[in-house]
């Protein structure tokens, strides 16, 4: 089955920006989702369909995907956007949905 | 506003049966697609399955021996039994209403199931 591939963790200090990667052969040719969960709290759409936002998301969330890697990244970090990212695909070929491991954003 | 309510037993004893129920109000269950999906504690997320619109059912292929799903349109509710459960199905299960691009658009605030004798 399709496998998506993130790094653990992330660090970035406030007002830089993060970026967050998703693995996976061929990820240009599908759809990307991106989800942002806090503690104790449901998962968050914050892009969708690579670069697409959500009403109510913020302008400093973004999306790209090229390739076999898609990146979301967070301009002007603020300490409220530590989280953890989630990346997620529907992988047409099965009809099935694949998450990414997580990375986990530290606001330093 | 779309709002998705998971609800069942906390506790379930090992080999049992597992029974969630996913109420849905401001939205139609015959419209949309509709999944389950779980988190261990301190893991990741883990895509179970969904139903569509139709009643066309989709799962894990490593749950697919296990699970079923199905709706109530009258009740406009969705389910998920999950058979012969053991420790690691203990999990935060969450239910949500996809768009059209697979992405989760609207979620429950999950319910937590522990399995345990």
């Amino acid at each position: 089955s399709y496998v998506l591939t993130q790094p653990p963790s992330v660090s970035v200090a406030p007002g830089e920006t993060a970026r967050i990667t998703c693995g996976g052969k061929n990820l240009g040719t599908q759809g990307v989702h991106w989800y942002q969960q806090k503690p104790g709290r449901a998962p968050v759409l914050v892009i969708f369909f690579d670069s697409d936002r959500p009403s109510g998301i913020p302008e400093r969330f973004s999306g790209s995907n090229s390739g076999n890697t898609a990146t979301l990244s967070i301009s002007r970090v603020e300490a409220g956007d530590e989280a953890d990212y989630y990346c997620q695909v529907w992988d047409r070929t099965s009809d099935l949905r694949v998450f990414g491991g997580g990375t986990k954003l530290t606001v330093l | 506003q779309v709002q998705l309510q998971e609800s069942g037993p906390g506790l379930v004893k090992p080999s049992e049966t597992l029974s969630l129920t996913c109420t849905v109000s401001g939205d139609s269950v015959s419209s949309y697609y509709w999944t389950w999906i779980r988190q261990p504690a301190g893991k990741g997320l883990e895509w179970i399955g969904g139903i569509s619109a139709s009643g066309t059912t989709y799962y894990s292929p490593s749950l697919k021996s296990r699970v079923a799903m199905s709706s109530d349109t009258s009740k406009n509710q969705i389910f998920v039994r999950l058979t012969s459960v053991t420790a690691a199905d203990t999990a935060v299960y969450y239910c949500a209403r996809e768009g059209p691009w697979g992405e989760g658009r609207v979620w429950g605030q999950g319910t937590t199931v522990t399995v345990s004798s």
